[in-house]
């Protein structure tokens, strides 16, 4: 019962480099999402996708982008890092959301950026 | 876009005393659902409770029930005989934007 598991968990990037992180879902899901936490703001959404071969802009996301080629990975990329970009992320599946299930979340990837 | 209000920054309550959390929405929607999730220090996201917006009848698990006020777009969570494993934070969601609150840091107290 893997569930989500997002790869790594930590990281620390200095300033202009680049790269990705892995969300991997085992549940079929057709939505995934991207979120970062910061103190004092929640999740906010960053990129979303509803399915294979689509993702979509949320609330804050200037400076990554993503890319679900195959249905169970979702990949959050940051061209080139900057010290705002440092948070927890966290990726998050569920099927439809228009039923009512619940969002299933990864352990979440701790990011500094130097 | 949907927004999610989260106005209490952090509670506090006495072991086996009441906590309310508040939470307020807005949208243009009629059919969605309301969540309750908490992260404890584990930072694991846990579900704590669902509403469905069409249903009148708050929802109950447990020591956890929801005040939920459509007209005025209120999603409040009750916890019941607090314990000191309910201490974490709370986040309110909104479905099917996926949006989340600011979330709310609860402390309880022994």
């Amino acid at each position: 019962n893997a569930g989500v598991t997002q790869t790594p968990k930590f990281r620390v990037l200095k300033t202009g480099q680049s790269m990705t992180l892995l969300c991997a879902q085992d549940m079929n899901h057709e939505y995934m999402y991207w979120y970062r936490q910061d103190p004092g703001m929640g999740l906010r959404l960053i990129h979303y996708s509803v399915g294979e071969g689509t993702t979509a802009k949320g609330e804050v996301p200037d400076g990554y982008n993503v890319s679900r080629l195959k249905k169970q990975n979702f990949l959050l990329g940051l061209e080139s890092a900057a010290p705002s970009q440092t948070s927890v992320y966290f990726c998050a599946s569920t099927t439809t959301p228009s039923m009512n299930t619940e969002a299933f979340f990864g352990q979440g990837t701790r990011l500094t950026v130097v | 876009a949907q927004t999610v209000t989260q106005s209490q920054p952090e509670m506090s309550v006495q072991e086996a005393e009441t906590v309310t959390l508040s939470c307020t929405y807005d949208t243009s929607e009629s059919d969605y659902y309301l969540f309750w999730y908490k992260q404890p220090p584990s930072r694991q996201m846990i579900l704590v409770i669902r509403q469905e917006a069409y249903k009148q009848q708050n929802a109950t698990e447990n020591r956890f029930s929801v005040n939920f006020q459509k007209a005025a777009k209120s999603f409040s969570l009750k916890i019941s005989d607090s314990q000191l494993g309910d201490a974490a934070m709370y986040f309110c969601a909104f479905s099917p934007d996926m949006r989340f609150g600011a979330g709310t840091r609860l402390t309880v107290k022994p």
